[in-house]
């Protein structure tokens, strides 16, 4: 199973940017990298995904390295709402899909 | 309104007392799944299933059993329950990964108690 690693936490202040990190060093040229976060007492929702070119949405952008090993996914303005632990997974265009969710990152937003 | 649903939200039960936790989704997805949710261990995998009369076996399969009989549907069974089993679960679909829009859809969980 393709496996990511991120950090356990991170804080930062409200309004700011926010650059999570995810490493992937396994990664197959057919996986594509997802990204979700979970708010308290919530099931997890989709935040954004890419395969190879950087993506923007309107909740986040997703920085993909060129060798794919890692990628960043970036929150332009953090506010208190986006306080949430949020996970990398990768998922396989061909379709194992056997995921790891991991323990994600808990994102804390100082006023 | 596209959703996956679950029931029941909340359950207490006993050790040995079968139980069924239902998934239901909206949305015609070929994927569906199941998670367990526990302090510290994050998001684990149960089973999922690709189609129809297709499943297979995530991370943590032991004391469970799931059957897609429906492209709707996906329950998950506990046999015979077990304190261990005490968790929250989370059902969740999806198109095919190769699909264009792959997200998975999340339930808004089970937690189930198993005194």
């Amino acid at each position: 199973d393709a496996k990511t690693t991120q950090p356990n936490s991170m804080e930062s202040n409200e309004e700011e940017p926010v650059h999570l990190p995810c490493n992937h060093s396994t990664i197959s040229g057919t996986d594509y990298i997802h990204w979700y976060r979970q708010l308290p007492s919530q099931g997890p929702e989709y935040v954004i995904h890419g395969l190879t070119s950087n993506v923007n949405n309107r909740m986040a952008s997703l920085a993909i390295a060129e060798d794919r090993k890692s990628s960043t996914l970036i929150l332009h303005r953090a506010t208190l709402r986006d306080a949430a632990v949020y996970y990398c997974i990768l998922r396989d265009y061909f379709g194992n899909e056997k995921l790891t969710f991991g323990t994600g990152t808990r994102l804390t937003i100082i006023p | 309104e596209a959703q996956v649903t679950q029931n029941p939200r909340y359950l207490i039960t006993v050790t040995g007392k079968k139980l069924t936790v239902t998934c239901s989704q909206n949305m015609n997805h070929e994927y569906m799944s199941w998670y367990r949710q526990d302090p510290g261990l994050g998001l684990r995998q149960i089973y999922y299933s690709m189609n129809v009369e297709v499943t297979d076996k995530g991370d943590v399969p032991e004391g469970y059993k799931v059957s897609r009989k429906e492209k709707r549907n996906f329950p998950l069974i506990l046999e015979s329950p077990s304190p261990n089993q005490t968790s929250l679960y989370f059902c969740a679909s999806s198109f095919r990964a190769g699909a264009s829009t792959g997200e998975l859809f999340f339930g808004e969980g089970s937690r189930l108690t198993v005194l």
